[in-house]
């Protein structure tokens, strides 16, 4: 199957920094990617819907100018966690989408200090 | 709108033994399902998936599912269960129309097998 690479897979930050975490497909062109926050033991929450060349769509309750996220090729997908909190530190991935399946990264474990 | 129930948000079972984790969706399309694995600090791999062709999909790693428009469920199920199958398992439902490919999850069933 395709392969998605997520990267760093784990960072520690301080408190009021910004955090980029990349995801790339390797293998093939995706359109479309998706990032997902998942906190201990509960499911994934979809953040934001990212597409190659157009702004982000975010999901409700999801705020654009905390989590900025760029598409600006079609293997390349970031997300900036900026000014980042205590609050914020949770495992975050993202996915691409290649025909009807889509692949995952591995995760990024942010902890913010 | 489109919605996963799993039941059971912990499914301990003994080695050798059946695997049973459920899940029903609600969808008022017909849907894609599908069944992901997640390893601790890790994502999600793909089990299997229904896209409207075989009702009962097979997947990797001995697990089948059955897709029962009926009973709106499509329960995941491996005849017997291997230590190397405990992980978290998530259902999830998408569309098979629209352009974004959005999936929803379910909350995830914990299995934990037992030697």
């Amino acid at each position: 199957g395709a392969v998605v690479s997520q990267h760093p897979s784990r960072v520690i930050c301080k408190s009021g920094t910004s955090v980029k975490i990349e995801c790339r497909s390797l293998d093939f062109q995706a359109t479309t990617m998706f990032w997902y926050r998942q906190f201990p033991k509960q499911s994934l929450m979809l953040m934001a819907t990212s597409n190659e060349g157009s702004k982000a769509t975010y999901e409700q309750g999801v705020e654009k100018d905390k989590f900025l996220i760029n598409h600006a090729s079609l293997t390349l997908s970031t997300l900036t966690v900026t000014s980042a909190h205590p609050e914020d530190s949770s495992f975050y991935i993202c996915s691409a989408r290649e025909y009807e399946e889509a692949f995952f990264g591995q995760g990024t474990r942010l902890t913010v200090v | 709108a489109q919605s996963v129930t799993q039941l059971g948000s912990h499914v301990s079972v003994s080695e050798g033994a059946l695997v049973l984790l459920r899940c029903n969706y609600s969808s008022s399309v017909p849907p894609y399902l599908f069944w992901y694995v997640q390893y601790p600090n890790q994502g999600l791999q793909l089990l299997l998936k229904y896209t409207s062709a075989a009702t009962l999909v097979k997947g990797i790693n001995g697990f089948e599912a059955e897709f029962k428009k009926s009973e709106t469920s499509f329960h995941l199920t491996k005849p017997s269960a291997h230590m190397s199958d405990a992980a978290e398992y998530f259902c999830a439902v998408s569309h098979s129309g629209g352009s974004n490919y959005k999936l929803t999850f379910g909350k995830g069933t914990l299995l934990t097998v037992n030697p």
